[in-house]
């Protein structure tokens, strides 16, 4: 777990706002993924990456957007087309023998 | 796509006590099983998981079943204690679909000193 890192812990978004949230892995992982948790809720999966400038959508990709250019780093940013984003926002990476492990969150704000 | 069903919502026991808590899914394709307990405001933490060759496996008081005819599994917490209490997760990957993890609602457990 402490060879992935989340930037920033806390994030406020204002109306109209594109924001990027930042995810970084030192595990040598191929696979890393993002998930959105709301009160009460399970993870929801956003998109995943599988492999360098590779990437699927998840269950709820709306609104949402990746990068994946280097395999240390998977970058979500939250578009102004997301309606409700405020969650709590996990990136995890990935094994081969699909163990994952997760960051320690981003807290989005929308004020 | 897959669908985890975890129950119960929520479990309060006495330390000391027992605690299960039983998750089912929908994909008769699914070959991992992990549980993850998440502490409030931390991240989820992986306490144990089980592979589809397999009917059982225990780390300390920590165990998991799996019954793959009946598609559910299951999380058992021996000796609680109050350092147990967290939110627990199961989830499931799907056959075919490598990689992508659906996860349980959740389970608030509450031991009690």
């Amino acid at each position: 777990d402490g060879g992935i890192t989340q930037s920033p812990k806390y994030l406020f978004r204002k109306e109209g706002q594109n924001v990027t949230l930042s995810c970084e892995q030192n595990l040598n992982h191929d696979a890393m993924y993002w998930y959105r948790q709301d009160p009460g809720q399970g993870l929801r999966l956003i998109y995943y990456s599988q492999i360098v400038n590779d990437f699927q959508k998840g269950d709820i990709a709306e609104g949402y957007s990746v990068s994946r250019e280097k395999k240390e780093s998977f970058p979500l940013t939250v578009t102004s087309a997301q309606k409700n984003p405020t969650a709590f926002y996990l990136c995890a990476s990935g094994t081969l023998i699909n163990e994952q492990f997760f960051g320690p969150g981003t807290r989005l704000t929308v004020l | 796509g897959e669908n985890v069903e975890q129950h119960p919502s929520t479990l309060s026991v006495q330390e000391g006590d027992s605690a299960v808590i039983k998750c089912t899914y929908s994909d008769s394709a699914s070959n991992y099983f992990p549980w993850y307990k998440q502490e409030l405001g931390k991240r989820p933490q992986l306490i144990i998981d089980i592979r589809s060759n397999v009917g059982e496996k225990k780390d300390q008081r920590i165990a998991v079943t799996l019954n793959k005819t009946a598609k559910h599994f299951s999380l058992h917490i021996t000796e609680t204690q109050p350092e147990d209490s967290a939110v627990y997760f199961c989830a499931a990957i799907a056959g075919g679909s490598n990689y992508k993890l659906t996860f349980g609602k959740g389970t608030l457990l509450t031991v009690n000193p």
